[in-house]
């Protein structure tokens, strides 16, 4: 069965300084992972995916994460928070068969000014 | 531009009564899906969808039943509501072609509480 940890359950960062959320997966096969974003009372919003290729993959808002097979992980990394990046993120994977999804618990990120 | 759109925002049950959580995409997206998030446990998904006339059980399916019977329409139907439903629902739909293949397009979500 897969599934998803994300280690950290809340994260508090300076503004201005660099990040880095957690994530492992467990997969039988290729896996489609995938880092979403959801502010207070919103939905939930993609930031990037992974499906093949090249293992360092950008998103939306300056993100990036980096695929690591050996490792089972797929980090989630941004060089400089602003404190519009306050939000929960959570790591999913998922088949591209049925548009189905595991996700991991989230992540709450604080900004500090 | 609607994309996904879920009604109603907010309902307050009471335990044994009955309701239907309305989901609607105009994306044309073959793969359809219900998902409750409770604090602290991510998203678990209850019923998906992978095209009209086709539903299947996700990981929490036990007091909810879906059907499809348009590609636009998603209902979640809980037939005697319980504490333990108190949640928020997310509806997502999803592509089966390149370039979004997989990717969930959420809407904004239902909070549904049980008394």
């Amino acid at each position: 069965a897969q599934s998803v940890t994300q280690p950290d359950i809340h994260i508090t960062v300076s503004e201005g300084a660099s990040l880095e959320l957690r994530c492992n997966y467990s997969y039988g096969a290729t896996p489609y992972l995938f880092w979403y974003v959801q502010s207070p009372g919103q939905g939930l919003q993609l930031l990037l995916k992974y499906f093949s290729g090249d293992t360092l993959v950008q998103g939306i808002k300056g993100f990036e994460a980096e695929f690591k097979r050996s490792q089972s992980s797929f980090n989630l990394r941004k060089p400089s928070v602003h404190w519009s990046d306050a939000a929960e993120y959570f790591c999913a994977v998922g088949a591209r068969e049925a548009g189905k999804s595991t996700f991991g618990d989230g992540t709450t990120l604080t900004v500090k000014p | 531009n609607a994309g996904v759109t879920q009604t109603p925002k907010f309902q307050v049950l009471k335990t044994g009564q009955s309701m239907t959580l309305q989901c609607a995409q105009d994306m044309n997206h073959e793969y359809m899906s219900w998902y409750r998030q409770d604090p602290g446990m991510g998203l678990r998904l209850i019923h998906y969808s992978v095209g009209a006339g086709i539903t299947d059980q996700g990981e929490v399916p036990n007091g909810y039943n879906v059907s499809r019977s348009t590609t636009e329409d998603f209902p979640l139907r809980l037939l005697s509501a319980a504490p333990s439903q108190t949640s928020v629902y997310f509806c997502a739909s999803s592509p089966s072609r390149p370039p979004n293949t997989g990717e969930l397009f959420f809407g904004e979500g239902s909070r549904l509480t049980v008394l």
